[in-house]
């Protein structure tokens, strides 16, 4: 059963950083993208960046890019966000997401149950 | 980037109707378009991807058709725990985009 754990979630002043992590078990990570996907509280979905099995394609909504860095650890098994420059917009559930294949172009197809991110003075 | 744009944002009907709710890309997406539906506190799940394939484990009722900058996800007989939010996402170019959600309610 694929499994997926995020942590690193919490307050954070406006300006400051914070590296959001993802847990992967079940699956073969190493064979798969990955995504990170935002929910600002009563609002929708929106996808903040994919990673292919190699890195070699990284993707980042305009609203995070040159703020936010995506990153995976195939031998640990992990996915990070390091997010710098925090903005209130920020603010939202930040989900882990597995891609359907390990290329640039997949959906999403199983997530974690996110980590809470507030950006507030 | 690519602008999804689904409709209605929200609706309301009663089990056993058959419903319909498009999503428009800002351009050609080919078939790279998936269908989730959240509950409230849930994450969301894939329903359909590849604009038309089910996701394995999701009922027959609910269906995805359409290519190029059209699509439909269509729920034949509507049962009481579909009421949820819909979204469409296009993944044929970064930056990836969702669709702004379909609530539907029950009547």
């Amino acid at each position: 059963e694929v499994q997926l754990v995020e942590s690193g979630g919490g307050l954070v002043q406006p300006g400051r950083s914070l590296r959001l992590s993802c847990a992967a078990s079940g699956f073969t990570f190493d064979d798969y993208a990955m995504h990170w996907v935002r929910q600002a509280p009563g609002k929708g979905l929106e996808w903040v960046s994919g990673i292919p099995w190699n890195s070699d394609s990284i993707g980042y909504a305009d609203s995070v890019k040159g703020r936010f860095t995506i990153s995976r650890d195939n031998a640990k098994k992990s996915l990070y966000l390091q997010m710098n420059s925090l903005r209130p917009e920020d603010t939202a559930l930040y989900y882990c997401a597995k891609g359907s294949n390990e290329y640039s172009r997949s959906s999403c197809d199983s997530w974690g149950q996110g980590t809470l991110v507030i950006v507030s003075s | 980037a690519i602008r999804m744009t689904q409709s209605p944002s929200s609706f309301s009907a009663s089990t056993g109707d058959r419903v319909t709710i498009t999503c428009r890309a800002s351009q050609s997406i080919n078939t790279y378009l998936a269908w989730y539906q959240q509950k409230p506190g849930k994450a969301p799940k894939r329903l359909i991807y590849s604009a038309s394939t089910l996701q394995s484990g999701v009922p027959s009722r609910f269906s995805g058709s359409g290519s190029g900058t059209d699509f439909t996800l269509t729920i034949s007989s509507l049962q009481s725990e579909d009421f949820a939010t819909y979204y469409c996402q296009q993944y044929y170019n970064y930056p990836y985009t969702f669709g702004q959600g379909t609530k539907l309610e029950i009547k």
